[in-house]
């Protein structure tokens, strides 16, 4: 059974400019979840999709962060314009649902470095 | 409302010794906890969940952990050490009812195995 996919796995840009990041979840698994983890922290929710439906985008900044997941599968998180603080690693993660007793499985994350 | 602390963001044990990373949550509700392990440029691999029964869990690569309500706390052991053990280790505590079901994370554990 494949994994949580994602890509690209690194990637460097200039502030202001604008980046997305894309990921594969399980096949089957209803629940996706992008995450944040800066140096030396644990991950940080920013959005979390049932099927199509963003559920709890609470943590997401709004005014630069856009994610979307279409058809209820891959989904997709841009950011627009990207600032030095962006700089951390993205991850991806998904479920077959969201609930007790239903672990995440967490995909190799990309790693965005903003100069 | 939930919140993990681990204590002791880098632990050393010599190869061969005991294991003992330290996990405390908060919860207003019942909770259930995880351990993860990361290993560099990858994302988390589950060890181990708590979600109802049996309050002592074992997980893959000879860890376990218990958990005990009346000092919130959800410890990992491993009896003996192995260098592979060296990696971010990270305590979860989810719970919640439908939408307001999320997991926490830790700020992480940096094991270290000394030869």
């Amino acid at each position: 059974e494949a994994g949580v996919v994602q890509s690209p796995r690194y990637k460097i840009i200039e502030k202001k400019q604008p980046v997305a990041f894309w990921c594969n979840p399980i096949s089957g698994h209803n629940t996706l979840y992008w995450y944040r983890q800066n140096l030396g922290q644990g991950p940080e929710l920013l959005i979390r999709y049932e099927n199509e439906e963003a559920v709890d985008d609470s943590q997401l900044p709004k005014d630069r962060f856009s994610a979307e997941r279409l058809k209820g599968v891959d989904s997709t998180l841009k950011i627009q314009p990207a600032e030095l603080g962006d700089s951390a690693v993205y991850l991806c993660a998904s479920s077959l649902r969201q609930g007790r007793g239903y672990e995440q499985y967490f995909g190799p994350g990309t790693r965005l470095t903003v100069t | 409302a939930q919140s993990v602390t681990q204590l002791g963001s880098h632990v050393s044990v010599s190869e061969g010794a005991l294991v003992l990373l330290r996990c405390n949550y908060s919860s207003s509700v019942p909770p259930y906890l995880f351990w993860y392990v990361q290993y560099p440029n990858q994302g988390l691999q589950l060890l181990l969940k708590y979600t109802t029964g049996a309050t002592l869990v074992k997980g893959i690569n000879g860890f376990e952990a218990e958990f005990k309500k009346s000092e919130t706390s959800f410890h990992l052991t491993k009896p003996s050490a192995h260098m592979s053990d060296a990696a971010e280790y990270f305590c979860a505590v989810g719970g919640g009812m439908n939408r307001d079901d999320k997991i926490i994370f830790g700020k992480g554990t940096r094991l270290h195995i000394l030869p």
